[in-house]
């Protein structure tokens, strides 16, 4: 079946750190690959996706990049700010469209000046 | 951007009345729309997939007579809880696709009810 494994959290860093949040996925078929992001008291926000191997997603300074190889989408930025303190959800959508999304855990990020 | 609504943001209601929540997708037509549940510093759990025209179709475990969805229009769907108690109390959010080969699901602001 399919799923997504993200890394577990809390992460905390410093302002301008580097950010590499883990996600690996299983799947059948050629799904697409999503980062969304939740700040506190809020709804989901679409980060970044990318709908087939190699390709890669960016947004604010986030990227993410298709890897059918190793079967992951990895979320890194070069700089991070306080500003992005929040919790990240790695997720798929299987081949067919109109089809629910399937999340990882999240993962809480929290960036300290 | 494809924008979604959801109302109310916030409810408190007594434990036993019902309550509904809309979702609205504003810029674009959603023949499917999804509803998932949050509980505190958790993911997502898919409760329901709404169908424009036809009856939703219900995750295991989530009772269809408590938490029923109606799917009225391409722009509009509700999520009624129905005779709530405590333990309904939760974040509940939407999501609508544009569909057109789409993947891409847009997620509503959520919506806090709190059953006293």
């Amino acid at each position: 079946g399919n799923s997504v494994t993200q890394m577990e959290g809390p992460v905390t860093l410093s302002e301008e750190a580097f950010l590499t949040i883990n996600c690996t996925y299983t799947a059948t078929g050629y799904p697409s690959l999503f980062w969304y992001v939740q700040y506190p008291g809020e709804g989901l926000q679409l980060l970044l996706k990318a709908t087939k191997a190699d390709d890669k997603g960016s947004n604010k300074g986030f990227e993410a990049t298709y890897r059918k190889e190793t079967t992951s989408f990895h979320l890194e930025k070069g700089s991070v700010q306080v500003s992005d303190s929040a919790v990240y959800f790695c997720a798929l959508s299987p081949t067919q469209a109109g089809t629910a999304l399937i999340f990882g855990k999240g993962t809480t990020l929290s960036v300290s000046s | 951007g494809a924008v979604v609504s959801q109302h109310p943001s916030r409810v408190i209601c007594k434990s036993g009345t019902s309550v509904k929540i809309e979702c609205r997708s504003l810029d674009f037509q959603a023949t499917t729309m999804f509803w998932y549940r949050q509980f505190p510093k958790q993911s997502l759990m898919l409760m329901a997939t709404s169908n424009e025209g036809s009856k939703a179709t219900y995750e295991q475990g989530v009772e269809k007579d408590k938490f029923l969805i109606n799917h009225a229009s391409l722009t509009l769907s509700t999520l009624t809880v129905t005779s709530a108690h405590p333990e309904d109390s939760s974040f509940y959010i939407c999501s609508a696709s544009p569909g057109s080969g789409s993947s891409t699901q847009y997620f509503g602001p959520g919506t806090r009810l709190t059953v006293l």
